[in-house]
């Protein structure tokens, strides 16, 4: 079965510092994998997935990821936070039913420091 | 872009009425579309998914006769809480696929719906 673990439910970062989070998934077969940006009371917007292919993906807002098979990773980065960037993140792997479903992490909630 | 419409944004019932959520992709065709519930600051859960023109397909779990969905064109799916009651209140927001291909099209999301239980 698929699944993805988020570690740190919440990280936070000073303005114009580094942005890492941390995604890691199992799959029993090649995965396709995605972040999702949620803002408060909001849906979810596609920041980037990875399908096949190149596995440095580059996504909206600055933000990239890099699939690691060899260590089952997906992680989130941006070189320079911005405040605007705070808000909750979500990796998700899809599923392999036939809905092609997906399957959430639990969230990373990012705070920026002025 | 692909635009999904979720309707309404916030809703506040009394306990034992039925509310309906409606969620609509606007500018694409959606043969599947997905339910999910989010309590506060934890992660989305898949309540159904729902093909146009067939039954939802209900998770391990979830009462299917307490949330009737409903998928009956390729822009449009209904979400009914029934009877609802206090502990049915949550975020719920929908999602729809673009595109035939299901493994690599993306989903796009509503903006949820906040549904309170008085």
């Amino acid at each position: 079965a698929q699944s993805v673990t988020q570690l740190g439910s919440h990280v936070s970062v000073s303005e114009g510092a580094l942005v890492l989070l941390r995604c890691n998934y199992s799959s029993s077969v090649p995965p396709y994998l995605f972040w999702y940006v949620q803002y408060p009371n909001q849906g979810l917007q596609l920041l980037l997935k990875y399908t096949t292919g190149a596995t440095l993906v580059k996504g909206i807002n600055g933000f990239e990821a890099e699939f690691k098979k060899s260590e089952t990773s997906f992680h989130l980065t941006k070189p320079s936070a911005h405040m605007s960037d705070a808000a909750e993140y979500f990796c998700a792997v899809r599923g392999m039913d036939s809905s092609y479903k997906l399957i959430f992490g639990s969230g990373t909630r990012l705070l920026v420091r002025p | 872009g692909a635009v999904v419409s979720q309707h309404p944004s916030r809703v506040i019932c009394k306990s034992g009425t039925s509310v309906k959520i409606e969620c609509r992709s606007l500018d694409f065709q959606a043969t599947t579309m997905f339910w999910y519930r989010q309590f506060p600051k934890q992660s989305l859960m898949l309540m159904a998914t729902s093909n146009e023109g067939s039954k939802a397909t209900y998770e391990q779990g979830v009462e299917k006769d307490k949330f009737l969905i409903n998928h009956a064109s390729l822009t449009l799916s209904t979400l009914t809480v029934t009877s609802a009651h206090p502990e049915d209140s949550s975020f719920y927001i929908c999602s729809a696929r673009e595109g035939p291909d299901r493994g690599r099209s993306p989903l796009h999301f509503g903006n949820g719906t906040r549904l309170t239980v008085t």
